[in-house]
């Protein structure tokens, strides 16, 4: 199973909403990673967590908190975003972080709209 | 700061031709990935390239790396339309956050269009 599950896959929220993204992996994973990319871009790294600790974080603004409950488990929550917040958001995982094969499997992507 | 450059950006093939697709880094790095991106879809993992010299093939695609070099290149043999999209070259960089953490930092893409 080299799957990462990204939910949910469309999301439209209002400016003063709060909602969660959530990502799961079965691949006994230990790095997992928050990306944005907007329309035409590459990804930019947001979070990295590495054995469930924050071991990265790009200057990401507030209103975006991750949380890994365990080491399946990466969520993002979402409160009072801008419109220019509206990308699509990916989870990846990969079994290492520096060293080794640290190949990362990208899931499906949620695509977020603020309005 | 870790900078990685494609060429071309977009990239118009006709079927049955032949094209490369280039991947420059600018600072030290011995893993190296290409990516497929489909419209509004995720990233698809190509390849993963480890060491200098290596060389990896899947079907109509070749990828290549040169460390010493710093480049990479993604080569497409006879084109067919089922392979419009956009690659994606990605270095992983982990001397920025002093070896102990790794990125991928992503080129901005080659969108590739193939016509028949």
């Amino acid at each position: 199973d080299t799957e990462v599950t990204q939910t949910p896959k469309h999301l439209v929220m209002g400016m003063t909403n709060k909602k969660s993204l959530k990502c799961e992996q079965h691949m006994g994973h230990r790095a997992m990673y928050w990306y944005k990319q907007k329309a035409k871009k590459p990804p930019e790294l947001m979070f990295v967590y590495s054995y469930e600790k924050l071991s990265i974080n790009e200057s990401v603004p507030s209103r975006f908190s991750p949380e890994c409950p365990n080491s399946s488990l990466l969520n993002l929550h979402l409160h009072a975003l801008q419109p220019e917040d509206s990308a699509l958001y990916l989870c990846a995982s990969s079994q290492g972080t520096a060293l080794g094969n640290t190949e990362a499997f990208f899931g499906q992507g949620t695509r977020l709209t603020v309005v | 700061e870790l900078k990685v450059e494609q060429n071309p950006l977009f990239l118009s093939m006709q079927e049955g031709k032949n094209y490369t697709i280039y991947c420059n880094y600018s600072t030290t790095s011995d893993r190296l990935y290409w990516y497929r991106q489909d419209p509004g879809k995720s990233l698809e993992s190509l390849f993963v390239l480890l060491s200098n010299g290596a060389v990896k093939q899947e079907g109509r695609l070749m990828a290549s790396l040169d460390t010493k070099a710093r480049l990479s290149t993604l080569h497409i043999t006879a084109a067919v339309h089922d392979l419009s999209a956009t690659y994606f070259c990605a270095v992983l960089n982990y001397e920025y956050y002093g070896g102990s953490q790794g990125n991928l930092i992503f080129g901005k893409g080659t969108k590739l269009s193939v016509k028949p």
